[in-house]
C-alpha cells in the first residue's frame, strides 16, 4: 500500500463550481499535509499545508484534514479558469522526506 | 524569495549517452532533492541529500547517480542514458528539521532518450 494515494481525475468543471480533491494516507504518525499545485510545464509549488487534524482556509481554497479516517481533503470555492493545474496531496516524515499522492489533474471550463 | 534552477527545461539525448542534470538552490538549503515525474506515477524519489557529499537513495535510484560537492549544487548523473529513463526530472530543496519541511522545487527538465 502507498503511503500517500491519490484520486486520479481528471476532474473537469465549469466556472464557478466547487471542487473537492481527495487523498488517502496510511502512515498515523503524518503530522504535516500538503497541497502542491503544478501549472503545466513548470514545477509543483507549496498551495497551503495543515497541521494534524481540521481546517484551514485561505481565500478560495479550504484544506481538511481527518485523521480518523486517514482523510485528505482540498475543497475550491468559485472555480476559476486559472485554477486548471495538477493537484497533489503529501506528507512529510520526521525524516523531511515527501510521499506524495500522484496527482489529479483539474480543467476548470470557462 | 527561494529560488531553484535547473540547468535546462529541455534535453534530447541518445541512447548510452552520459547525462548531467544540474540543480541549483540560492536558500542555503541542507536538504536536496531529485525527483522523475510519469504520467499515472507521480513524483518518485531517486536521491537526496542532506549534506554536502553526502547522498542517500530513494525509490528508484538505479541508473542514476549523484554529487554535491557544494552546498548549493545537487547534480544528477545518468551514466548510461536509455529510452526508459525519458521523463520530466524534477529538483527540490527544504530545511534540515524545519517544519513543516515544505520543498521548493525547480522547473523542472523534460529529458527525452531516443
Amino acid at each position: 500500500q502507498k503511503e500517500v494515494e491519490q484520486d486520479p481525475g481528471p476532474l473537469s468543471v465549469p466556472e464557478g463550481a466547487i471542487v473537492s480533491l481527495n487523498c488517502t494516507y496510511s502512515n498515523s504518525a503524518f503530522q504535516y499535509f500538503m497541497w502542491y499545485r503544478q501549472y503545466s510545464r513548470k514545477g509543483p509549488e507549496l498551495l497551503m499545508y495543515t497541521y494534524s487534524s481540521g481546517n484551514k482556509e485561505d481565500g478560495r481554497f479550504t484544506a481538511q484534514v481527518d485523521k480518523s479516517s486517514k482523510y485528505i481533503s482540498l475543497f475550491i470555492r468559485d472555480s476559476q479558469p486559472s485554477d486548471s493545474a495538477t493537484y497533489l496531496c503529501a506528507a512529510p516524515n520526521t525524516g523531511n522526506q515527501f510521499y506524495f499522492g500522484t496527482g489529479t489533474s483539474l480543467t476548470v471550463i470557462p | 524569495d527561494v529560488k531553484v534552477t535547473q540547468s535546462s527545461r529541455y534535453l534530447v539525448k541518445r541512447t548510452g549517452e552520459k547525462v548531467f542534470l544540474e540543480c541549483v538552490q540560492d536558500m542555503d538549503h541542507e536538504n536536496m532533492f531529485w525527483y522523475r515525474q510519469d504520467p499515472g506515477l507521480g513524483l518518485r524519489l531517486i536521491y537526496f541529500s542532506y549534506d554536502v557529499k553526502m547522498k542517500e537513495k530513494g525509490d528508484i535510484p538505479e541508473g542514476y547517480s549523484v554529487s554535491r560537492e557544494k552546498k548549493e549544487r545537487f547534480s544528477l548523473i545518468l551514466e548510461s542514458a536509455s529510452t526508459n529513463q525519458t521523463s520530466m526530472y524534477l529538483c527540490a530543496s527544504s530545511l534540515l528539521g524545519q517544519a513543516p519541511y515544505e520543498q521548493y522545487f525547480g522547473p523542472g527538465t523534460r529529458l527525452t532518450v531516443t
